[in-house]
């Protein structure tokens, strides 16, 4: 099947920094990918969708300026989580979905634990 | 909103054994459904998926049958195996322009030899 990539899968880094977590399509080009955060025990909450060449359209409650996405490529998308707090510490998760695809055909990176000290 | 409710883990069972995970949605209209499942230090995967009112989904020993009336989608299979250990994430998305998924919480399964 499809491959997801992510990178790094876990980062410790010190508050007030920036940490970029990158998102990448292996076997196929992805027009569409999603950000999903999950907190322990809890569900995975959709942060925003990002589709190549445009603007992420981010869900209600997220801050667009402390999460910055990028998908400059049809392969690659980078979430920076700027000036990192502690309660940004979370498991961080991307899908890609592939042209044409629907729900079902959203393929799901392995995630990204990120600790803020 | 659109929510999914799936029962509260951990479930431990022995091999042979067999596995129900109950999951319940709240929706407008007539979502699509769908059963994920993530194993130790990989990423989420399809396991099964319905679209309509009664359509049952299957996979790997994997059952899931749609039913409307009761607004549930539970996951059974007969006899689990070791194999089958992971995270189990219900799910529903109602279309759209980007059809956005909503998760269940998971459930932990471990089946124990």
């Amino acid at each position: 099947g499809a491959v997801v990539s992510q990178h790094p899968s876990r980062v410790i880094c010190k508050s007030g920094t920036s940490v970029k977590i990158e998102c990448r399509s292996l076997d196929f080009q992805a027009t569409t990918m999603f950000w999903y955060r999950q907190f322990p025990k809890q569900s995975l909450m959709l942060m925003a969708t990002s589709n190549e060449g445009s603007k992420a359209t981010y869900e209600q409650g997220v801050e667009k300026d402390k999460f910055l996405i990028n998908h400059a490529s049809l392969t690659l998308s980078t979430l920076t989580v700027t000036s990192a707090h502690p309660e940004d510490s979370s498991f961080y998760i991307c899908s890609a979905e592939p042209p044409g695809g629907a729900g079902d055909t959203q393929y799901f990176g392995p995630g990204t634990r990120l600790t803020v000290l | 909103g659109d929510s999914v409710t799936q029962m509260e883990g951990p479930v431990t069972l022995s091999e042979e054994a067999f596995l129900t995970i109950n999951c319940t949605y709240t929706a407008t209209g007539y979502p699509s459904l769908f059963w994920y499942v993530q194993y130790p230090g990989e990423g989420l995967q399809l396991l099964l998926k319905a679209t309509e009112a009664d359509d049952k989904g299957s996979n790997k020993g994997f059952e899931a049958t749609y039913r409307k009336e009761t607004t549930s989608f539970h996951l059974e299979k007969g006899s689990v195996q070791v194999s089958d250990s992971a995270v189990y994430f219900c799910a529903l998305t109602r279309g759209g322009s980007n059809y956005k998924l909503t998760f269940g919480k998971g459930t932990l399964l471990t089946v124990n030899p």
